[in-house]
């Protein structure tokens, strides 16, 4: 089974508008840590935010916070206000804390922002 | 501040040859990894090392040997390049905040464009 899945391989949004990613994840590790990050065309992998299975809030950086659904297994992106900047390849990725020390990524969604 | 070192940018290699991707990090990092990158397949783990002199597989880790002589240093190599390893490789590095925990956040190098003809 995947441990990370991405199921929009592509997205488009209106500027200033807000854009949720979706990720959803599968794991019997009750610790475990939610990664997203961005790629830009340039190719640089970029991390974007982090949230921890024990954290009791959903995390934020600026734009982007993560809707957390633990009991869902999602993890979901949200941009608000997007920008011309934030076109880009999004990936989300896991790490079990316990069971090993692998990084899983997701296929990844596009997503272009639209003027 | 020079993060997490790529070398080459872009390398063409013949079936059968062989050659080290080059990856150095300068934030004193113990984790560092390697990726390789496929359209639709997001980036999927090679090889990984928790500490100097010790590495461990990860997903697809035929055809690609590692090894971590210095905490700074990780360098992957192909002993036979074949066409199925034509691909982007990603180096990445971390640190992790509270032991046990699953916080390792990863800073990534700008990528090797390789291709086996």
């Amino acid at each position: 089974a995947q441990k990370i899945t991405q199921t929009q391989p592509g997205m488009f949004v209106q500027e200033k508008e807000a854009v949720t990613l979706d990720c959803t994840y599968d794991t019997s590790d009750p610790s475990y840590g939610l990664f997203w990050y961005k790629q830009p065309s340039s190719g640089e992998m970029i991390f974007l935010i982090y949230q921890g299975s024990y954290d009791q809030q959903n995390a934020t950086e600026g734009r982007y916070s993560l809707n957390f659904q633990k009991a869902r297994k999602s993890a979901n992106l949200v941009i608000s206000a997007s920008q011309l900047g934030d076109s880009a390849m999004y990936f989300c990725a896991m790490r079990e804390g316990n069971t090993g020390n692998q990084f899983y990524f997701g296929t990844g969604t596009s997503l272009t922002v639209i003027p | 501040n020079a993060g997490v070192t790529q070398t080459p940018k872009f390398q063409v290699l013949k079936t059968g040859q062989s050659m080290t991707l080059q990856c150095a990090q300068d934030m004193n990092h113990e984790y560092m990894s390697w990726y390789r990158q496929d359209p639709g397949m997001g980036l999927r783990l090679i090889h990984y090392s928790v500490g100097a002199g010790i590495t461990d597989q990860g997903e697809v880790p035929n055809g690609y040997n590692v090894s971590r002589s210095t905490t700074e240093d990780f360098p992957l190599r192909l002993l036979s390049a074949a066409p199925s390893q034509t691909s982007v490789y990603f180096c990445a590095s971390s640190y992790s905040i509270g032991r046990g925990t699953a916080k390792n956040i990863q800073y990534f190098g700008a990528g090797t464009r390789l291709s086996v003809l």
